[in-house]
């Protein structure tokens, strides 16, 4: 494998459920985000780690739990969710946050339907 | 913070005619700006950036212009082809900046009909 990839594809889960995104880059990259990508918005930044250290929460709601066990791997755990949480999760990685100076390559993304 | 406004939200043009998309930033700190391009089922990819210290860049059928003053920079495909049919993110970040993150703009749905 190679680039960013994402499992699952598609999830669709109820309200009550726990389940688990995950996102692996094999670019040798420091940084790896989290986006929510909802119909008619932007591309909505959620999370990033650098160097396995997170370095931005954007407000986003403590349903949503991310971990980085290492510069490879990102996963967002969801619990509780809501309905509008229903959307695409891009994961991407860039060589470093630093100032935002690195091309991102994202993956294909998790499609979420909440029920 | 950084707001990016794109538009139009949707274009469509006959094969062979030119498209532009539009944004806009609010932070004049604002110094790196790239395109995204996502093709119906796909991820997003790069496709050009330019920087703040140039005005326009090329690359074959594509440029990008950047106009520093009203803070405004803009995305022109030349002779359009079927493959261009697809949704383009512009996006705005300060290189060097502790919130270096991109802020993307809301997308055009790009219609290159045959």
């Amino acid at each position: 494998e190679t680039g960013v990839t994402q499992t699952p594809r598609h999830l669709v889960m109820g309200m009550t459920n726990k389940k688990s995104l995950k996102c692996e880059q094999h670019l040798g990259h420091n940084a790896m985000y989290w986006y929510k990508q909802s119909a008619k918005k932007p591309l909505e930044l959620m999370f990033v780690y650098n160097f396995k250290e997170q370095t931005e929460n954007n407000s986003v709601p403590s349903r949503f739990s991310p971990e980085c066990p290492n510069s490879s791997h990102l996963f967002l755990h969801l619990h509780t969710l809501q309905p509008e949480d229903s959307a695409l999760y891009l994961c991407a990685s860039s060589q470093d946050s630093a100032g935002g100076t690195g091309e991102l390559f994202f993956g294909e993304g998790s499609r979420l339907t909440v029920l | 913070g950084e707001n990016v406004e794109q538009h139009p939200s949707t274009l469509s043009v006959q094969e062979g005619d030119s498209a532009v998309i539009k944004c806009t930033y609010s932070d004049s700190a604002s110094n790196y700006f790239p395109w995204y391009k996502q093709e119906l089922g796909k991820r997003p990819q790069l496709i050009i950036d330019i920087r703040s210290n140039v005005g326009e860049k090329k690359d074959q059928r594509i440029a990008v212009t950047l106009n520093k003053t009203a803070k405004h920079f803009s995305l022109h495909i030349t002779e359009t082809q079927p493959e261009d049919s697809a949704v383009y993110f512009c996006a705005a970040s300060i290189v060097g900046g502790s919130q270096g993150n991109l802020i993307f703009g809301k997308g055009t749905k790009l219609s290159v009909k045959p």
